[in-house]
């Protein structure tokens, strides 16, 4: 099955300075990669997703990349501010139609420093 | 809509006792998850429904889980005998066909003494 690696654990970033937080996956028939920001007591929710045939994709402070070759994608969250701080979670998905399973990294805790 | 409601949001039991937790899902929503989130474990996809019918439970880590969906406004998760393992918070999400996002309710925090 699918196995998604996520770096860093932990992240401390300056406000207003830019935080990246990097995926492996080991699927290479994964083809849809989202990823989630989770607050404290609350379910995560969906920030930003990517599929296969994109190599990149922004919304506003928040971009992500994806290399297939590799086999690894990327957040990258500019101009940080503090409701930045969350618990952030990649995941990949080999969407074969429909809403299928997704096999999610361990998460990285983000703390935007005032 | 109200996103996806879950019962109880707390839950504190004993060791052996039977535990149900129950999902809402999203109006028009035909995919319906649950998942588990610990420390150790991060967050586990244990079983997943399309169309109220059970797709993939290889996440259900034993016998003691069992997931119905009766209906496709309804769903349940039991755990019968708990034990202190299963501690944890159980998310329930929900989705549709025609997009990948998967929309989760607040969790349920469930503590087995």
């Amino acid at each position: 099955g699918e196995n998604v690696e996520q770096h860093p654990s932990t992240l401390s970033v300056q406000e207003g300075d830019s935080a990246v937080i990097k995926c492996t996956y080991s699927d290479s028939a994964s083809n849809y990669f989202p990823w989630y920001k989770q607050e404290l007591g609350k379910g995560p929710q969906l920030i930003i997703d990517i599929r296969s045939n994109v190599g990149e994709k922004k919304d506003q402070r928040i971009a992500v990349t994806l290399n297939k070759t590799a086999k690894h994608f990327s957040l990258h969250i500019t101009e940080t501010q503090p409701e930045d701080s969350a618990v952030y979670f990649c995941a990949a998905s080999g969407n074969t139609g429909g809403n299928e399973k997704l096999t999610f990294g361990t998460g990285t805790r983000l703390t935007i420093i005032p | 809509d109200a996103g996806v409601i879950q019962s109880p949001r707390h839950e504190v039991t004993e060791m052996g006792q039977e535990v149900t937790l129950r999902c809402k899902p999203i109006s028009g929503h035909d995919y319906l998850f649950w998942y588990r989130q610990t420390m150790m474990r991060g967050l586990e996809l244990l079983i997943y429904f399309n169309n109220n019918v059970p797709i993939d439970d290889s996440g259900m880590p034993e016998d003691r889980f069992s997931a119905k969906m009766p209906n496709a406004s309804f769903s349940t998760l039991k755990i019968q005998p708990s034990e202190p393992r299963d501690s944890a918070v159980y998310f329930c999400a929900s989705g549709r066909r025609l997009d990948n996002e998967q929309f989760f309710g607040p969790g349920t925090r469930l503590t087995v003494l």
